[in-house]
């Protein structure tokens, strides 16, 4: 089945213990996003990789990293959390290399910082 | 003018009637434009890409008008499982960007 999947889906961590959620999609796409999704503010753009080793900033990156090592995973790193940083975290990704395609979503991931 | 803005809602609107929503972008050189829908602490997912020329699915009809910068949604005889929350999204055609919008709520009534 063609999926993106997300892990974990539900965490509950403190303030500056490093975490990593991790994305990975079995459908060859080239294009990954990561997106958090907050109440009066919509879903907005954290990263997102066109290719291998290829990452750019989206509107909201700081305080988070990512890698793309390979061309299905694309983890979201948080070096140290904080507590603007609770929110619902979307991994998505897109067959055509931009994102001009339609994008696939995973089931998301519930972030809450202490 | 923000990059991308839709009318929050709630519409509550009854069974079987016909519902439309607009969406305006900012960026005149944006190139590609989606409706999501978002069920509650779920994740979005496509509804209709929209093109140039308009597209239907069904119930659904979007539209796309450059000259003013707006995207149009346009649903009939909507159902109870119409209800969901309705997302615009654009590639700005700017490093790649790609915006959602706040989205647009929507309540079917029985």
């Amino acid at each position: 089945e063609a999926q993106v999947t997300q892990n974990p889906r539900y965490l509950i961590t403190v303030t500056g213990k490093k975490l990593t959620v991790t994305c990975s999609q079995n459908m060859n796409h080239e294009y990954m996003s990561w997106y958090r999704q907050d109440p009066g503010l919509g879903l907005r753009q954290i990263y997102y990789s066109m290719n291998v080793e290829v990452t750019d900033k989206g509107d909201v990156p700081e305080g988070y990293k990512v890698s793309r090592k390979e061309k299905r995973n694309f983890p979201l790193i948080l070096e140290s959390p904080s507590p603007n940083q609770t929110s619902l975290y979307f991994c998505a990704s897109s067959f055509q290399s931009g994102p001009a395609g339609p994008q696939h979503f995973g089931d998301g991931t519930r972030l809450s910082i202490l | 003018r923000k990059e991308v803005e839709q009318d929050p809602g709630p519409f509550n609107v009854p069974e079987g009637a016909t519902v439309a929503f607009n969406c305006t972008y900012s960026n005149s050189a944006s190139q590609s434009f989606f409706w999501y829908r978002q069920d509650c602490r779920k994740e979005p997912k496509l509804l209709m890409s929209v093109y140039s020329s308009g597209n239907e699915d069904g119930r659904f009809t979007a539209q796309l008008n450059r000259a003013s910068q707006y995207i149009s949604l346009l649903i009939r005889d909507s159902k109870l499982s119409d209800s969901a929350t309705y997302l615009c999204v654009v590639n700005t055609g700017r490093d790649d960007k790609i915006i959602f919008g706040k989205g647009t709520r929507l309540h079917i009534l029985p």
